[in-house]
Protein backbone atom coordinates (compact mmCIF):
# COMPACT_ATOMS: atom_id res chain seq x y z
CA UNK A 1 0.00 0.00 0.00
CA UNK A 2 1.25 3.81 -0.75
CA UNK A 3 2.41 5.60 2.36
CA UNK A 4 3.41 8.83 3.52
CA UNK A 5 4.66 9.54 6.29
CA UNK A 6 5.32 13.33 7.59
CA UNK A 7 7.34 14.24 10.62
CA UNK A 8 7.40 15.55 13.50
CA UNK A 9 3.88 16.08 13.68
CA UNK A 10 4.40 19.54 14.91
CA UNK A 11 7.46 21.78 15.56
CA UNK A 12 7.98 24.98 17.74
CA UNK A 13 10.92 27.47 16.20
CA UNK A 14 12.18 30.48 17.58
CA UNK A 15 12.27 33.15 15.11
CA UNK A 16 15.98 32.21 12.66
CA UNK A 17 16.38 28.70 14.28
CA UNK A 18 16.78 26.84 11.20
CA UNK A 19 15.33 23.40 10.84
CA UNK A 20 13.48 20.44 8.59
CA UNK A 21 10.77 18.51 8.49
CA UNK A 22 10.87 14.71 6.98
CA UNK A 23 8.43 13.06 4.71
CA UNK A 24 9.32 9.62 4.18
CA UNK A 25 7.30 7.48 1.70
CA UNK A 26 6.87 3.94 0.40
CA UNK A 27 4.84 3.94 -2.74
CA UNK A 28 4.97 1.62 -5.91
CA UNK A 29 6.16 4.16 -8.72
CA UNK A 30 6.78 8.15 -8.17
CA UNK A 31 5.30 9.93 -10.66
CA UNK A 32 6.21 13.51 -8.30
CA UNK A 33 6.55 14.65 -4.97
CA UNK A 34 4.69 17.99 -3.94
CA UNK A 35 5.13 20.02 -0.86
CA UNK A 36 2.03 22.59 -0.01
CA UNK A 37 1.61 25.05 2.45
CA UNK A 38 -1.83 25.46 4.36
CA UNK A 39 -2.88 28.55 6.73
CA UNK A 40 -5.36 27.74 9.33
CA UNK A 41 -9.01 27.65 7.18
CA UNK A 42 -7.83 27.91 3.92
CA UNK A 43 -7.07 25.29 1.14
CA UNK A 44 -3.05 23.91 0.25
CA UNK A 45 -0.73 26.54 -1.42
CA UNK A 46 1.46 24.87 -3.73
CA UNK A 47 5.37 24.73 -2.75
CA UNK A 48 7.02 22.82 -4.72
CA UNK A 49 7.32 19.68 -6.92
CA UNK A 50 10.61 17.08 -7.00
CA UNK A 51 10.94 14.69 -9.78
CA UNK A 52 14.03 12.60 -9.46
CA UNK A 53 15.85 11.45 -6.67
CA UNK A 54 18.59 14.40 -6.32
CA UNK A 55 16.43 16.75 -7.04
CA UNK A 56 16.57 20.47 -5.07
CA UNK A 57 14.18 23.53 -5.24
CA UNK A 58 13.91 26.70 -3.71
CA UNK A 59 12.11 29.34 -2.42
CA UNK A 60 12.76 32.34 0.06
CA UNK A 61 13.66 30.70 3.17
CA UNK A 62 12.62 27.01 2.11
CA UNK A 63 14.07 23.98 0.22
CA UNK A 64 12.83 21.27 -0.66
CA UNK A 65 15.36 17.75 -1.62
CA UNK A 66 14.41 14.53 -2.69
CA UNK A 67 15.96 10.96 -2.14
CA UNK A 68 14.56 7.35 -3.14
CA UNK A 69 12.91 7.13 0.53
CA UNK A 70 12.11 10.44 1.51
CA UNK A 71 11.80 14.28 0.76
CA UNK A 72 13.23 17.30 3.59
CA UNK A 73 11.65 20.38 3.39
CA UNK A 74 14.69 22.87 5.10
CA UNK A 75 13.61 26.38 6.80
CA UNK A 76 16.19 28.46 6.78
CA UNK A 77 16.15 31.42 9.42
CA UNK A 78 12.40 30.79 9.61
CA UNK A 79 9.70 34.35 10.17
CA UNK A 80 6.78 34.11 12.45
CA UNK A 81 5.03 34.07 8.74
CA UNK A 82 6.27 30.77 8.26
CA UNK A 83 3.80 29.27 10.69
CA UNK A 84 1.34 27.08 9.06
CA UNK A 85 1.46 23.30 8.14
CA UNK A 86 3.19 21.96 5.88
CA UNK A 87 1.43 19.36 3.20
CA UNK A 88 3.46 16.64 1.75
CA UNK A 89 1.79 14.50 -1.33
CA UNK A 90 2.94 11.68 -3.76
CA UNK A 91 1.72 10.93 -7.31
CA UNK A 92 1.93 7.59 -8.07
CA UNK A 93 2.21 5.69 -11.46
CA UNK A 94 -1.90 3.69 -11.48
CA UNK A 95 -2.88 2.13 -14.27
CA UNK A 96 -6.47 3.68 -14.16
CA UNK A 97 -5.67 7.01 -11.89
CA UNK A 98 -4.43 10.33 -13.40
CA UNK A 99 -2.58 12.07 -10.98
CA UNK A 100 -4.43 11.86 -7.69
CA UNK A 101 -2.43 12.88 -5.09
CA UNK A 102 -1.63 11.11 -1.61
CA UNK A 103 -1.06 13.30 1.34
CA UNK A 104 0.63 12.49 4.54
CA UNK A 105 -0.57 14.30 7.85
CA UNK A 106 1.45 17.22 7.59
CA UNK A 107 3.76 18.73 10.21
CA UNK A 108 2.08 21.85 12.00
CA UNK A 109 4.95 24.72 11.99
CA UNK A 110 5.10 27.22 14.68
CA UNK A 111 7.90 30.00 14.76
CA UNK A 112 7.69 32.30 17.53
CA UNK A 113 8.96 35.99 17.24
CA UNK B 1 -6.22 35.23 -12.56
CA UNK B 2 -8.51 34.19 -10.49
CA UNK B 3 -8.07 30.94 -8.72
CA UNK B 4 -10.43 27.46 -7.92
CA UNK B 5 -13.30 28.96 -6.40
CA UNK B 6 -15.33 26.81 -3.96
CA UNK B 7 -19.11 27.33 -2.50
CA UNK B 8 -20.54 27.59 -0.02
CA UNK B 9 -17.73 28.18 2.58
CA UNK B 10 -19.14 26.57 5.30
CA UNK B 11 -22.62 24.47 5.28
CA UNK B 12 -24.27 23.41 8.40
CA UNK B 13 -26.90 20.82 7.75
CA UNK B 14 -28.91 17.64 9.79
CA UNK B 15 -28.43 14.15 9.64
CA UNK B 16 -30.16 12.56 6.80
CA UNK B 17 -30.22 15.78 4.59
CA UNK B 18 -29.12 16.41 1.07
CA UNK B 19 -26.32 19.05 0.69
CA UNK B 20 -24.28 20.07 -2.52
CA UNK B 21 -20.98 21.39 -2.35
CA UNK B 22 -19.95 23.53 -5.62
CA UNK B 23 -16.27 23.91 -7.30
CA UNK B 24 -15.35 26.45 -10.07
CA UNK B 25 -12.09 25.76 -11.16
CA UNK B 26 -9.42 27.81 -13.02
CA UNK B 27 -9.96 28.81 -16.68
CA UNK B 28 -8.97 26.60 -18.94
CA UNK B 29 -7.87 23.74 -16.23
CA UNK B 30 -9.81 20.01 -17.67
CA UNK B 31 -8.68 17.75 -14.75
CA UNK B 32 -10.88 18.27 -11.63
CA UNK B 33 -10.45 16.57 -8.31
CA UNK B 34 -12.70 16.54 -5.39
CA UNK B 35 -10.53 15.68 -1.52
CA UNK B 36 -12.10 15.39 1.83
CA UNK B 37 -9.99 16.69 4.73
CA UNK B 38 -10.89 15.57 8.59
CA UNK B 39 -9.56 17.72 11.60
CA UNK B 40 -5.71 17.17 12.04
CA UNK B 41 -5.26 14.46 8.69
CA UNK B 42 -4.61 15.75 4.93
CA UNK B 43 -6.66 15.45 2.05
CA UNK B 44 -8.01 12.43 0.97
CA UNK B 45 -8.55 11.74 -2.58
CA UNK B 46 -12.84 11.15 -3.75
CA UNK B 47 -12.77 11.13 -7.34
CA UNK B 48 -11.11 12.82 -10.71
CA UNK B 49 -12.84 14.78 -13.53
CA UNK B 50 -11.49 14.32 -16.57
CA UNK B 51 -13.32 16.88 -18.85
CA UNK B 52 -16.67 16.20 -18.25
CA UNK B 53 -16.36 12.31 -17.17
CA UNK B 54 -15.76 10.99 -13.84
CA UNK B 55 -12.03 9.15 -14.78
CA UNK B 56 -11.81 7.95 -11.60
CA UNK B 57 -13.97 7.59 -8.68
CA UNK B 58 -12.42 5.23 -6.34
CA UNK B 59 -11.96 7.27 -3.41
CA UNK B 60 -15.63 7.83 -2.99
CA UNK B 61 -16.90 6.66 0.30
CA UNK B 62 -20.34 4.65 -0.19
CA UNK B 63 -22.94 5.36 -2.88
CA UNK B 64 -24.28 8.60 -0.53
CA UNK B 65 -21.16 10.31 -2.57
CA UNK B 66 -21.90 11.49 -6.11
CA UNK B 67 -20.15 14.28 -8.73
CA UNK B 68 -21.14 15.65 -11.44
CA UNK B 69 -19.58 18.37 -14.05
CA UNK B 70 -21.66 18.59 -17.35
CA UNK B 71 -19.97 20.70 -19.25
CA UNK B 72 -16.65 20.34 -18.03
CA UNK B 73 -15.80 23.35 -15.83
CA UNK B 74 -18.44 23.63 -12.63
CA UNK B 75 -18.49 20.37 -10.63
CA UNK B 76 -20.99 19.71 -8.04
CA UNK B 77 -20.22 17.14 -5.32
CA UNK B 78 -23.61 15.62 -3.95
CA UNK B 79 -24.14 13.73 -0.77
CA UNK B 80 -27.16 12.06 -0.16
CA UNK B 81 -28.30 11.42 3.47
CA UNK B 82 -25.57 12.76 5.24
CA UNK B 83 -24.30 11.63 8.52
CA UNK B 84 -22.23 13.02 11.41
CA UNK B 85 -19.26 10.99 9.89
CA UNK B 86 -19.12 12.96 6.74
CA UNK B 87 -17.85 16.64 8.11
CA UNK B 88 -15.11 17.57 7.21
CA UNK B 89 -13.70 20.54 4.88
CA UNK B 90 -14.04 18.72 1.27
CA UNK B 91 -11.46 20.52 -0.78
CA UNK B 92 -11.33 21.03 -4.78
CA UNK B 93 -8.43 21.56 -6.96
CA UNK B 94 -8.08 22.00 -10.59
CA UNK B 95 -5.07 21.02 -13.32
CA UNK B 96 -4.17 21.94 -16.96
CA UNK B 97 -4.29 19.00 -19.08
CA UNK B 98 -1.63 17.38 -20.89
CA UNK B 99 0.94 16.11 -17.90
CA UNK B 100 -0.53 14.55 -14.93
CA UNK B 101 2.23 16.02 -12.87
CA UNK B 102 1.37 19.21 -13.39
CA UNK B 103 0.55 21.23 -10.39
CA UNK B 104 -2.84 21.26 -8.59
CA UNK B 105 -4.63 24.10 -7.69
CA UNK B 106 -6.89 23.63 -4.57
CA UNK B 107 -9.92 26.05 -3.39
CA UNK B 108 -9.99 27.84 -0.04
CA UNK B 109 -12.84 24.33 0.44
CA UNK B 110 -16.28 24.27 2.01
CA UNK B 111 -16.64 23.00 5.78
CA UNK B 112 -18.89 20.60 6.19
CA UNK B 113 -20.65 20.25 9.70
CA UNK B 114 -23.64 17.87 10.23
CA UNK B 115 -25.51 18.10 13.21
Amino acid sequence: EDQVTQSPEALRLQEGESSSLNCSYTVSGLRGLFWYRQDPGKGPEFLFTLYSAGEEKEKERLKATLTKKESFLHITAPKPEDSATYLCAVQVFYGGSQGNLIFGKGTKLSVKP
Amino acid sequence: GAGVSQTPSNKVTEKGKYVELRCDPISGHTALYWYRQSLGQGPEFLIYFQGTGAADDSGLPNDRFFAVRPEGSVSTLKIQRTERGDSAVYLCASRKTGVSTDTQYFGPGTRLTVL
